[in-house]
């Protein structure tokens, strides 16, 4: 069964660069959620967007901004990027919000250097 | 959401049952209980979910007490590849954000 896809999966950026995560849902899915877990740490929500809309927002930095596209897939943008910006970033996706599972993917480790 | 409180770490022999206990003692009426977990920086893996009844899928079951304010995740035949940190979310029926709290490092041991 096709699953949610990230890309990419590593990603090594230095201070005050940008980086763009990318996130494709399971097909038929049409809400995205951000999650971002810093090292020894548990999973915090970000953001969530269901048919193109911002359906919640969590603890999310103002220097990163998030939107999901016409073909569902959603991006994630880390603008002055900080050393505590490092964490793995996952993206999950549901059929409607809310749903009662969501399937994640493999996450993208963001390291700032 | 209501705050959920779970032992930080629990052992479990291989093949023999696991269950995780969970205090979730705000929750609210249209609140729901969730299971997750996650294998060493693997994404988060749902498991299971209940309001007010025992319920049971291929994974799991999950036992809710009458007066909603625990539950236990029982894992009836625990494998090494069960060794999972295990969440347990309460969760609203209006809200699709999952909160995650310390969560039980499971580890299942030969």
């Amino acid at each position: 069964a096709a699953g949610v896809i990230q890309s990419p999966r590593h990603l090594i950026k230095e201070k005050r660069e940008t980086a763009t995560l990318k996130c494709y849902p399971i097909p038929r899915h049409d809400t995205v959620y951000w999650y971002q877990q810093g090292p020894g740490q548990d999973p915090q929500f970000l953001i969530s967007f269901y048919e193109k809309m911002q359906s919640d927002k969590g603890s999310i930095p103002d220097r990163f901004s998030a939107q999901q596209f016409s073909d569902y897939h959603s991006e994630l943008n880390m603008s002055s990027l900080e050393l505590g910006d490092s964490a793995l970033y996952f993206c999950a996706s549901s059929s409607g919000t809310p749903a009662y599972e969501q399937y994640f993917g493999p996450g993208t480790r963001l390291t700032v250097t | 959401d209501a705050k959920t409180t779970q032992p930080p770490s629990m052992d479990c022999a291989e093949g023999r049952a696991a269950n995780l206990p969970c205090n979730h003692s705000t929750i609210s009426g249209n609140e729901y209980v969730y299971w997750y977990r996650q294998i060493h920086s693997q994404g988060p893996q749902y498991i299971i979910h209940g309001l007010k009844n025992n319920e049971t899928n291929e994974m799991a079951s999950l036992i809710i007490t009458e007066d909603r304010k625990s539950s236990t995740l029982i894992l009836p035949h625990a494998t090494l590849r069960d060794t999972a940190v295990y969440y347990c979310i309460v969760r609203g029926s209006n809200t699709g954000k999952l909160i995650f709290g310390q969560g039980t490092t499971l580890q299942v041991k030969p």
